[in-house]
């Protein structure tokens, strides 16, 4: 039973326009989310984060929005730029341990010229 | 540069080889783990230890066999295993004070394949 899901494997858009990754998650207690950028051949890297008491984390070019009713977050970045390529992964925090991250399965993207 | 330092980077081993994972963190943390990524599936959490000791197995098959001699070296020792456990291993490390998330830093990870 996959408690963070991100239903898109894959996903392309224009250089310069806006991109926005999906996830979904099934455990209402999850008191914090997180997302990681992954390049081929490196690990994941930090990319911004949000409290579950917070609808709304804004850093640079990166938003996340959480919406705990439909128990779903997304990531927005404007604008796109063909060095944002990368694995991106979404992972929540369960109140039961603030060191067992649940990840999601991860969401290709890819910025096009 | 992550601080995060994993070898071997890929391994191949057959099914009765024994062989270990290393993983070396540079940023003072207490506390690591190591996650397995398999193709298409999301990153698991296989271990965690924090001050040196194991907090966390989840039900790993008992051929992963960690080992964390000290905060800031940690070991997965491999036997007997199989093709189904071929997959990209990431070691992480992160501060923890025994309540709060803190953020894990991740290792380029080992890409093991089982023959």
């Amino acid at each position: 039973d996959q408690q963070v899901k991100q239903n898109s494997p894959s996903l392309s858009v224009q250089e310069g326009r806006i991109s926005i990754l999906n996830c979904d998650y099934t455990n209402s207690m999850f008191d914090y989310f997180l997302w990681y950028k992954k390049y081929p051949a490196e690990g994941p890297t930090f990319l911004i984060s949000i409290s579950s008491i917070k609808d709304k984390n804004e850093d640079g070019r990166f938003t996340v929005f959480l919406n705990k009713s439909a128990k779903h977050l997304s990531l927005h970045i404007v604008p796109s730029q063909p060095g944002d390529s990368a694995v991106y992964f979404c992972a929540a925090v369960p109140p039961s341990g603030a060191q067992k991250l649940v990840f999601g399965q991860g969401t290709r993207l890819t910025i096009n010229p | 540069e992550t601080g995060v330092t994993q070898t071997p980077r890929h391994l191949v081993m057959g099914m009765t080889n024994k062989k270990s994972l290393k993983c070396e963190q540079h940023l003072g943390h207490n506390a690591m783990y190591w996650y397995k990524q398999s193709a298409k599936k999301p990153l698991e959490l296989m271990f965690v230890y924090s001050l040196e000791e194991r907090v966390e197995n989840n039900s790993v098959p008992s051929r992963f066999s960690p080992e964390c001699p000290n905060s800031s070296h940690l070991f997965l020792h491999l036997h007997t295993l199989q093709p189904e456990d071929s997959a990209l291993y990431l070691c992480a490390s992160s501060p923890y004070d025994g309540t709060s998330y803190n953020e894990q830093f991740f290792g380029p990870g080992t890409r093991l394949t089982v023959l």
